[in-house]
């Protein structure tokens, strides 16, 4: 079955500091990815998606992530982090059968000045 | 293109009564999936529904849960006799035929005392 492994639940960095959140990923079929964000009290937004193709994904708010097939990791960046980019982070990835997604337990990403 | 629409935003409900969860997905799109939040957890995955079928409610709690999305009109969650142990977020989350993007609502906050 597929699972999903945040390796840090708190993120703690200063502003225009560079941030990596990471994710590991087990399955034994092919798999889509994603990065979620979520704000206080709001839902969850995409911030990007690996689906095939190039393995460096760019998403909104000037993240990216790269597609590690050999380590099964899918690791979150940013090169200069903003206030406004505290909240919480979660790593997805489509199930076997390919009708729901599962979740990490998020990385709760703190910026301060 | 409004975004997937969920209400009400906070449920309070005493033990024993029922809740009902509304979900509208994003125009032109037909398959809608709810997930549950938990405290200090990321997001289950509970059901995957197309309309006027259930594709997938393996994550569904046995019992007092169900899930519909009828021809017209939106996706109902629906909790009998709610428990203490259900007070959560639940969020909808709807995608286009083919895609395994999905766009998730507000989430509806539901608190039993």
């Amino acid at each position: 079955a597929q699972s999903v492994t945040q390796l840090d639940s708190q993120v703690p960095v200063f502003e225009e500091a560079p941030v990596e959140l990471r994710c590991n990923y087990s399955s034994s079929v092919s798999v889509y990815l994603f990065w979620y964000v979520q704000y206080p009290n709001q839902g969850l937004q995409l911030l990007l998606k690996y689906l095939s193709g190039s393995t460096l994904v760019k998403g909104i708010n000037g993240f990216e992530a790269e597609f590690n097939k050999s380590q099964t990791s899918f690791h979150l960046r940013k090169p200069s982090v903003h206030i406004s980019d505290t909240a919480e982070y979660f790593c997805a990835v489509t199930n076997q059968a390919g009708t729901a997604l599962i979740f990490g337990k998020g990385t709760t990403l703190s910026v301060s000045s | 293109n409004a975004g997937v629409m969920q209400n009400p935003r906070h449920l309070v409900r005493r033990r024993g009564q029922e809740a009902r969860l509304r979900c509208s997905p994003m125009k032109g799109h037909s398959h809608v999936y709810w997930y549950r939040q938990l405290p200090e957890e990321g997001l289950k995955f509970m059901v995957y529904l197309q309309k006027e079928n259930i594709i997938d409610e393996s994550g569904m709690p046995k019992e007092r849960f169900s899930a519909e999305f009828p021809k017209e009109g939106p996706s109902i969650l629906r909790i009998q006799q709610v428990v203490r142990g259900d007070s959560a977020a639940y969020f909808c989350a709807s995608s286009p035929p083919d895609s395994y993007e999905q766009y998730f609502g507000p989430g509806t906050r539901l608190t039993v005392t």
